[in-house]
């Protein structure tokens, strides 16, 4: 299983951050599939923003919520992210994940290698 | 600003055994599963620990983790060159509704 972020690096202020999560070795919409979005800020910890199961159910980090859409592209096998009105703040290295299941539970499996962007004028 | 908190750092000589803790909450480690990566920056994180104490395939047994109560500890035993990198913890925080993090702990291996 391999995970490919990809994107533009570089998003203006109030813009949307669009990314891509290129699958390979599983397929999107299959099995007990979860997909998720995270990132890491420059100098900060880890944060989660959003999982969506191959069928579509979304999970949002609450204080992201409002500006965030992840989806799954079964046809292309990849799981999408679309971050809105972005500002400094977002600027990120933002990993995709496969989230594995079990004892009653879900939890980051796969990680791909991240994609930096930024958010500048 | 973490949710779980780690020490920054942690370091010890080939073959010496490592402990990196992490402390939460009982919203989060208190009542939830722990789980622990290992992260060379500018790679993919790796999963070292699922479900307190669950190893993945292909990882080795000299990394095993342990809880109790609102803490948890990430313990590297037989320390190798290979092992100095970026370890952090993660669980879900009911009270929160997310997922929250470690800062993380840099291991250095002297």
């Amino acid at each position: 299983l391999q995970l490919q972020e990809s994107g533009p690096g570089l998003v203006k202020p109030s813009e949307t951050l669009s990314l891509t999560c290129t699958v390979s070795g599983a397929s999107v919409g299959s099995g007990d599939c979860y997909w998720g979005w995270l990132r890491q800020s420059p100098g900060k910890g880890l944060e989660w923003i959003a999982t969506v199961s191959c069928i579509g159910t979304t999970y949002y980090n609450p204080s992201l919520r409002s500006r965030v859409t992840v989806s799954v592209d079964t046809s292309n096998n990849h799981v999408s992210l679309k971050m809105k009105f972005v500002v400094a703040a977002d600027t990120a290295v933002y990993f995709c994940a496969r989230l594995d299941t079990g004892y009653g539970t879900s939890w980051f499996e796969s990680w791909g290698q991240g994609s930096l962007v930024s958010v500048s004028s | 600003q973490s949710v779980l908190t780690q020490p920054p750092s942690a370091s010890g000589t080939p073959g010496q055994r490592v402990t990196i803790s992490c402390s939460g909450s009982s919203s989060n480690i208190g009542t939830n599963y722990i789980y622990w990566y290992q992260h060379f920056p500018g790679t993919a994180p790796k999963l070292l620990i699922y479900v307190n104490n669950q190893r993945p395939s292909g990882v080795p047994d000299r990394f095993s983790g342990s809880k109790s109560g609102t803490s948890a500890s990430l313990a590297i035993s037989g320390l190798r060159s290979e092992d100095e990198a970026d370890y952090f913890c993660a669980a879900w925080d009911a009270g929160l509704s997310q997922w929250v993090f470690g800062g993380g702990t840099k291991v250095t291996v002297l």
